[in-house]
């Protein structure tokens, strides 16, 4: 079974430009998860997708942070303009419903602004 | 108040030895509990998840205490290959949400 795919693995911006995340799922894995992980930090949770419904997106900074998961697959995170402060590791991580049993990440976009 | 307090560390200790970590939470209505690893520059991979009668997993054990609510990890014979930061979860009482603790890094000396 593939793991969840994540694309870039690196990215290097200058601030004010915007940036994309690409995230594949685990295939049959409607739930699909972006975090932000901050040196130092644990992953925080950005917005939660159930199938293609965006459940949970309270701590998405929604002037500067869009996401989609237009077919309930796979998704994009886009950061238009990136701010210094954004430079972090992007996880993206998928589960089959609740998570009951722990779910799996992908390997992380790691964004760095300059 | 944070969902879920981790000491970060860090932890040194020669092999062989027997270490533990430990993580408070501030849900009493928590559902679900896990302990995940996490290596430089990695992602972090689920390493078990920790039940009310405790659970062990070879050398490592984890176990939740409700009442006081907080969970453990305790690795024993401390293998070098056991370096890594090691982060524990804790789920929203419906299970939708998981909070993870800052981590707990660990490096285990020859």
């Amino acid at each position: 079974e593939a793991g969840v795919v994540q694309s870039p693995r690196y990215k290097i911006i200058e601030k004010k430009q915007p940036v994309a995340f690409w995230c594949n799922p685990i295939s049959g894995h409607n739930t699909l998860y972006w975090y932000r992980q901050n040196l130092g930090q644990g992953p925080e949770l950005l917005i939660r997708y159930e199938n293609e419904e965006a459940v949970d997106d309270s701590q998405l900074p929604k002037d500067r942070f869009s996401a989609e998961r237009l077919k309930g697959v796979d998704s994009t995170l886009k950061i238009q303009p990136a701010e210094l402060g954004d430079s972090a590791v992007y996880l993206c991580a998928s589960s089959r419903d609740r998570a009951l049993y722990g779910y799996t990440f992908g390997s992380g976009t790691r964004l760095t602004v300059v | 108040r944070k969902e879920v307090e981790q000491d970060p560390g860090p932890f040194n200790v020669p092999e062989g030895a027997t270490v533990a970590f430990n993580c408070t939470y501030s849900n009493s209505a928590s559902q679900s509990f896990f302990w995940y690893r996490q290596d430089c520059r990695k992602e972090p991979k689920l390493l078990m998840s920790v039940y009310s009668s405790g659970n062990e997993d070879g050398r490592f054990t984890a176990q939740l205490n409700r009442a006081s609510q907080y969970i453990s990890l305790l690795i024993r014979d401390s293998k070098l290959s056991d370096s890594a930061t090691y982060l524990c979860v804790v789920t929203s009482p419906g299970g939708n949400q998981f909070y993870f603790g800052t981590g707990t890094s660990l490096t285990v000396i020859p």
